[in-house]
């Protein structure tokens, strides 16, 4: 079955800890993306990638860190997290020859 | 800078009725177009999507219309059902080499029964 799995689902912290969300795909995607949910705002690109260590900033990508060191897994990471940070955050694949972006779960974010 | 404005932000609309939610664009260099649907708690799903070499697409009950001279584009929902209840997003990307995606702000549709 094709998947998007992304942990944790929830996640509660601090300001400051550092945290890591990962993002694994099993359709062997070429394209990965990071995006984030706000109420008004709608989905915003964080950071892409367009294949293994190849990376680039989305529109919103400030506090936020990326690594794509294998095609399965687009983790994303926060070093210093800050309230603002607060969101929904999804993770989507597409393949080279299809338009289609397939989204994760969600990952819902609090930092306090 | 918003490049796609989605509009309205909410639609109740009867059961059996049209819904119709539109997006305008700035980018000329867009040139994919698709809708997403959303339920809650759970991640988006592509609904449909259009290429501005068409100006229409069908499928099923939804329909994308599309506009290049206006850069506009819209979502027709045909006899709507309480099952469409849902929060919709158009986006825009231009994929010649990029795998940007921009998203409107979302369209949050109720349909009554």
């Amino acid at each position: 079955e094709a998947q998007v799995t992304q942990n944790p689902r929830y996640l509660i912290t601090v300001t400051g800890k550092k945290l890591t969300v990962t993002c694994s795909q099993n359709m062997n995607h070429e394209y990965m993306s990071w995006y984030r949910q706000d109420p008004g705002l709608g989905l915003r690109q964080i950071y892409y990638s367009m294949n293994v260590e190849v990376t680039d900033k989305g529109d919103v990508p400030e506090g936020y860190k990326v690594s794509r060191k294998e095609k399965r897994n687009f983790p994303l990471i926060l070093e210093s997290p800050s309230p603002n940070q607060t969101s929904l955050y999804f993770c989507a694949t597409r393949g080279y020859s299809t338009d289609t972006q397939y989204f994760g779960p969600g990952t819902r974010l609090t930092v306090l | 800078q918003q490049q796609v404005k989605q509009s309205p932000q909410s639609l109740i609309v009867q059961k059996g009725g049209i819904s119709i939610i539109n997006c305008a664009y700035e980018n000329t260099a867009f040139d994919y177009f698709p809708w997403y649907q959303q339920f809650p708690g759970k991640g988006p799903a592509l609904l449909i999507a259009i290429r501005p070499d068409v100006s229409e697409k069908k499928e099923g009950r939804f329909t994308i219309s599309f506009n290049k001279s206006a850069k506009q584009f819209s979502l027709h929902i045909m006899d709507s059902q309480p099952g469409d209840s849902a929060t919709y997003f158009c986006a825009a990307s231009s994929q010649g080499g990029s795998e940007k995606l921009v998203f409107g702000k979302g369209t949050k549709l109720t349909v009554n029964p």
